[in-house]
């Protein structure tokens, strides 16, 4: 199956900082999301973007689909920034099997 | 709208004990799907559903699992026996195919003793 690597798996910022997440999938895709599971474990979607960029505020993110790449970027980081990103992927072929990856848990510090 | 509902939140079982988890989707959406999150394995699929079928239940570990959908609004993901093992978070997820948007309940969180 599709393979989804996420990088750094760890990160740890002050306030304020920006940060770039990359996630990394290994054969075509028809579908990209980026997720934020809080400390209380809830999962929340933050953009869909199988190709292209999108912004939300203090978020935005960038597909390149044709280098299977997707980063997500946090500006002005706060510490309600703080859980785990993950990006999901669904492969090309047919179904809509959802794979994760392993995550990227940031911690915003004071 | 209320979202992905989820029940029960939490639970304690011991081994042996049958465990029923239950999920009402978002309305009007036509994909129904189960997850585990563990910190060994992270988040993987267990089933999932389209209008009520079930579509790709590879990921379910073994029998001891079984999943239903009885109706667009409901479904069911059921552990017999369970073991120490299957303590995990269970997610259930809704979306709509023509917005590809996955939406996750709060989870269940079980813990087999």
């Amino acid at each position: 199956g599709i393979q989804v690597e996420q990088s750094p798996p760890d990160l740890i910022l002050q306030e304020g900082a920006n940060s770039t997440l990359r996630c990394n999938f290994s054969d075509s895709v028809n579908n990209l999301q980026w997720f934020h599971q809080n400390p209380w474990g809830q999962l929340i979607n933050l953009f869909y973007i199988p190709s292209g960029t999108k912004q939300n505020g203090r978020l935005s993110a960038t597909t390149v689909a044709t280098e299977r790449y997707s980063l997500l970027y946090i500006s002005s980081s706060q510490t309600t920034d703080s859980g785990v990103y993950f990006c999901a992927v669904t492969s090309n072929f047919g179904n809509e099997k959802l794979t994760f990856g392993t995550g990227t848990r940031l911690t915003i510090i004071p | 709208d209320a979202g992905v509902i989820q029940s029960p939140r939490h639970e304690v079982t011991e081994m042996g004990q049958e465990v029923t988890l239950r999920c009402k989707p978002i309305s009007g959406h036509d994909y129904l799907f189960w997850y585990r999150q563990t910190m060994m394995r992270g988040l993987e699929l267990l089933i999932y559903f389209n209008n009520n079928v079930p579509i790709d239940d590879s990921g379910m570990p073994e029998d001891r699992f079984s999943a239903k959908m009885p109706n667009a609004s409901f479904s069911t993901l059921k552990i017999q026996p369970s073991e120490p093992r299957d303590s995990a978070v269970y997610f259930c997820a809704s979306n709509d195919r023509s917005r590809r948007t996955i939406y996750f309940g709060e989870g269940s969180w079980l813990t087999v003793v």
